[in-house]
């Protein structure tokens, strides 16, 4: 148990529809990441949330919307999505007051969009 | 930018042998964090072991331990006695050192190498 926790585990959506995926993480840190996993691809880092603050956005398409109402919960909202946009969504923390603070990951969720 | 480069996409090692997975990564900073991770078939992100660039000392974790050669900026995983519960994917990260603004706080990832064990 990493104490970062992501819900659904698993998800299925036509291209028309609306979802929400949920990260939780109940170890007291600061910063929040979502980052985007791909068959044979580096991992992709999407966004950054610093104290409930977006820092970072890494020219992800629209039809992704983050939201952090709180230093512990974060959520990706997904809309008229594209079959590309199949892949495993791994939500991470991290302290915010260190250069040595690692980051811990949730499970993932494995999104397929048809 | 950083980058980071596994270039062994599978490896598969007998039960109690060891194996080496190899990581190089290109940076222009000389000083940063590189990590381990592994990612086990749960899809959780564990981190196995961490190497501080100013340290010249190899980490080391239980059967886990590094060849961190700055110079040549190369990071290479040794797992010693080799077992079942070791077969995962195994992610080489890079981080930055300084923390001038919050956003580089985050980790650049190689593409993965997965470790298959052989009864």
């Amino acid at each position: 148990e990493t104490g970062v926790t992501q819900t659904p585990r698993h998800l299925v959506m036509g291209m028309t529809n609306k979802k929400s995926l949920k990260c939780e993480q109940h170890l007291g840190h600061n910063a929040m990441y979502w980052y985007k996993q791909s068959a044979k691809k580096p991992l992709e880092l999407m966004f950054v949330y610093s104290l409930e603050e977006r820092v970072e956005n890494n020219s992800v398409p629209s039809r992704f919307s983050p939201e952090c109402p709180n230093s512990s919960h974060l959520f990706l909202h997904l809309h008229t999505l594209q079959p590309e946009d199949s892949a495993l969504y791994l939500c991470a923390s991290s302290q915010d007051d260190s250069g040595a603070t690692e980051a811990f990951f949730g499970q993932g969720t494995r999104l397929t969009v048809v | 930018a950083q980058t980071v480069t596994q270039s062994q996409p599978e490896m598969s090692v007998q039960e109690a042998e060891t194996v080496t997975l190899s990581c190089t990564y290109d940076t222009s900073e000389s000083d940063y964090y590189l990590f381990w991770y592994k990612q086990p078939p749960s899809r959780q992100m564990i981190l196995v072991i961490r190497q501080e660039a100013y340290k010249q000392q190899n980490a080391t974790e239980n059967r886990f331990s590094v060849n961190f050669q700055k110079a040549a900026k190369s990071f290479s995983l040794k797992i010693s006695d080799s077992q079942l519960g070791d077969a995962a994917m195994y992610f080489c990260a890079y981080r930055t050192f300084f923390i001038s603004n919050f956003g580089n706080e985050k980790l650049t990832f190689g593409t993965g190498t997965r470790l298959t064990i052989i009864p």
